[in-house]
């Protein structure tokens, strides 16, 4: 089993859809991370989080430590906003925090 | 401030060559990791260096090794290609004590 699981794999929106990508993790973790990766490669971090909600224009991410879960949520998404949507968590191990463990990622295409 | 850069973006090996990929951090950023990206197994820590030193090692075998200069550029280095190579090579670097992480572009290689 995966340490980080996402789902779902792929989401078809339409333009103006809510959606919701979603994120479960199985170690102890000091802090989650949702990325944004566009064709081509180029990897973008949109949040870190340790704890509650952080909202950046449209884009809200949440986390519920207990539960071991954490959301990401598009509002009125867009085409601009396909793209994959990775979440990673930084272990806590009392060690280094450089490294990251990813889920396998969430591809998204949103339909004008 | 300019951002991660990583030189050369695409690359080309046969097997059991050896290459050295480059990432040039954010001034200021002395923690630099490295990751691969493949179809099949997605996006996976390789090594993380901090002021020189490397702070934390992923699963990989010994033909892939690093290092860090004083200026906190970093290079990685990968002997005896595989085929299984054929990755896209991720730099990350952030501040001491912080655990947001800002990506390069990528180094695409491609071992034939």
């Amino acid at each position: 089993k995966n340490e980080v699981e996402q789902s779902p794999q792929n989401l078809t929106a339409q333009e103006g859809e809510f959606i919701t990508i979603n994120c479960s993790y199985s170690v102890g973790i000091s802090a989650l991370h949702w990325l944004q990766q566009h064709p081509g490669g180029g990897i973008v971090s949109l949040f870190m989080l340790s704890s509650g909600k952080k909202k950046h224009g449209r884009l809200i991410a949440t986390i519920n430590i207990q539960e071991k879960h954490s959301s990401l949520h598009i509002t009125a998404s867009h085409p601009r906003d396909s793209a994959v949507y990775i979440c990673a968590v930084s272990e806590n191990y009392g060690g280094s925090q450089g490294n990251l463990i990813f889920g396998k990622g969430t591809k998204l295409s949103v339909k004008p | 401030k300019a951002g991660v850069t990583q030189t050369p973006r695409y690359l080309i090996k046969t097997r059991g060559q050896q290459v050295t990929l480059s990432c040039s951090p954010i001034s200021g950023h002395r923690s630099v990791s490295w990751y691969q990206q493949t179809p099949g197994q997605g996006l996976q820590f390789l090594f993380e260096y901090f002021s020189e030193t490397q702070r934390n090692k992923g699963n990989f075998p010994g033909r892939f090794s690093g290092r860090q200069f004083s200026n906190s550029r970093s290079e990685m280095n990968v002997s005896t290609l595989e085929l299984g190579d054929s990755a896209l090579y991720l730099c990350a670097s952030s501040t001491s004590g912080t655990v947001t992480q800002y990506f390069g572009p990528g180094t695409r290689l491609l071992v034939l």
